[in-house]
Formats: C-alpha cells, sequence, structure tokens
C-alpha cells in the first residue's frame, strides 16, 4: 500500500526554465510534508517542508505547494539549474507524528534533469 | 556543525552472517532513525531511537535491530543476512522529538551474496 506516489519517474526540463514536481499521498492524517534531494553514492539532502497549516512555502528558488483537499503536493523550482539534477524524494510525516515515531513515509522518487 | 556520518561506506556479506552499521548524529542531535532504500524506490522507515530506546518501528522483522548509545550515536544490527537485505541503509537524526526534519547521512550500502 504506497501512501505516497510520485507518478512520473523521470522529468527533464531546460536549464532556466520551470521545474515542476509533483507528489500525491492518501491518508489525510499526514501533518507535515518535506522534499529531499538524493545524488548518486549520497544520502537524501533536505530541501523544504510544509506543515498542513500551510499551503505554500518558499526558500530561495524553491516553493512547495500543498493542495489538502486533492492530497497533492508539488514542488517548483524556478530557474532551473544542471546542478539541481538528482532524484527527488517527497516524504510525508506518518500519522500521529513523525515527533512520536520518527516515520517518514516516502515516495518512490523522481529524476530530474536539467539540461544546459 | 557536523552532519550525520555512517560507517562503513559499503560492505559485503553472505546470507546467513550478521551486520553491524554505525551512525553519529549530527552535533545537537539526540534522534536518530534508520532507514533501508531498496534499488528504485524510497527509504523505508525501520525503527527509531530516542534517549537510547526504540520508540518507533516500521514493518522490519526482529532480526533487525539496534542501538543507540549516551553520545547518541547509533548502530544498526541485522542477523541472519538474507539476499534481500542488500540495500542502501541511511541513518538520519533530528534535533528532539518536537522537530519533524530529519537529516540524513551519506548510507551503507550493503551487499549480501
Amino acid at each position: 500500500d504506497q501512501q505516497v506516489k510520485q507518478n512520473s519517474p523521470s522529468l527533464s526540463v531546460q536549464e532556466g526554465r520551470i521545474s515542476i514536481l509533483n507528489c500525491d499521498y492518501t491518508n489525510s492524517m499526514f501533518d507535515y510534508f518535506l522534499w529531499y534531494k538524493k545524488y548518486p553514492a549520497e544520502g537524501p539532502t533536505f530541501l523544504i517542508s510544509i506543515s498542513s497549516i500551510k499551503d505554500k512555502n518558499e526558500d530561495g528558488r524553491f516553493t512547495v505547494f500543498l493542495n489538502k483537499s486533492a492530497k497533492h503536493l508539488s514542488l517548483h523550482i524556478v530557474p532551473s539549474q544542471p546542478g539541481d539534477s538528482a532524484v527527488y524524494f517527497c516524504a510525508a510525516s506518518a500519522p500521529g507524528g513523525s515527533s512520536n515515531t520518527g516515520k517518514l513515509i516516502f515516495g518512490q522518487g523522481t529524476t530530474l534533469q536539467v539540461k544546459p | 556543525e557536523t552532519g550525520v556520518t555512517q560507517s562503513p561506506t559499503h560492505l559485503i556479506k553472505t546470507r546467513g552472517q550478521q551486520v553491524t552499521l554505525r551512525c553519529s548524529s549530527q552535533s545537537g542531535h539526540n534522534t536518530v532513525s534508520w532507514y533501508q532504500q531498496a534499488l528504485g524506490q524510497g527509504p523505508q522507515f525501520i525503527f527509531q531511537y530516542y534517549r537510547e530506546e526504540e520508540n518507533g518501528r516500521g514493518n522490519f522483522p526482529p532480526r533487525f535491530s539496534g542501538l543507540q548509545f549516551p553520545n547518541y550515536s547509533s548502530e544498526l544490527n541485522v542477523n541472519a543476512l538474507e539476499l534481500d537485505d542488500s540495500a542502501l541503509y541511511l541513518c538520519a537524526s533530528r534535533r528532539d522529538l518536537s522537530t519533524d526534519t530529519q537529516y540524513f547521512g551519506p548510507g551503507t550500502r550493503l551487499t549480501v551474496l
């Protein structure tokens, strides 16, 4: 039972354009969402997060949008740079809060390629 | 500020053996979680340690066990290794139970032959 889904295995965009990565979830009790970036042979690097009480959070070139009614979140990267090429994972805090259990539920990842 | 470190970087074991993986949490962090990432998948939560006790566990059998030490470093032990245990094992730390953001180490790549 995949509670967090990233339905696009890969995405290719031109440098300078917008990258939009999508994530869907099934459990309305999730209360915190995170995006991580992962390069080969490295661990996931935290990018940005959003609480379920918000619908948008920005940090520099990265913006995360949360649509609770649709159980959907997206990560926008503007402008995209070749160094952004990596695998991106969305993750949700398990019901009850990861503050209690430490459990983050991850999607399968989307590989982003930014072409120069 | 020192990030999360893990050792070894990679290792090879044979089926039935036991393995111990190690993790040092980011400075100032007292809570550690372990994840297993199979090829092409997202990380799967194994368990969390806080104040030297396990206080959260995912769907992993008891042959996956752990420890946390007074300096907040942690170990993951896997007994009776199976071929399907081949994966990247990730350690993540956070400041305490009141914070949600977890910071990951580089991982240990385990291959079981």
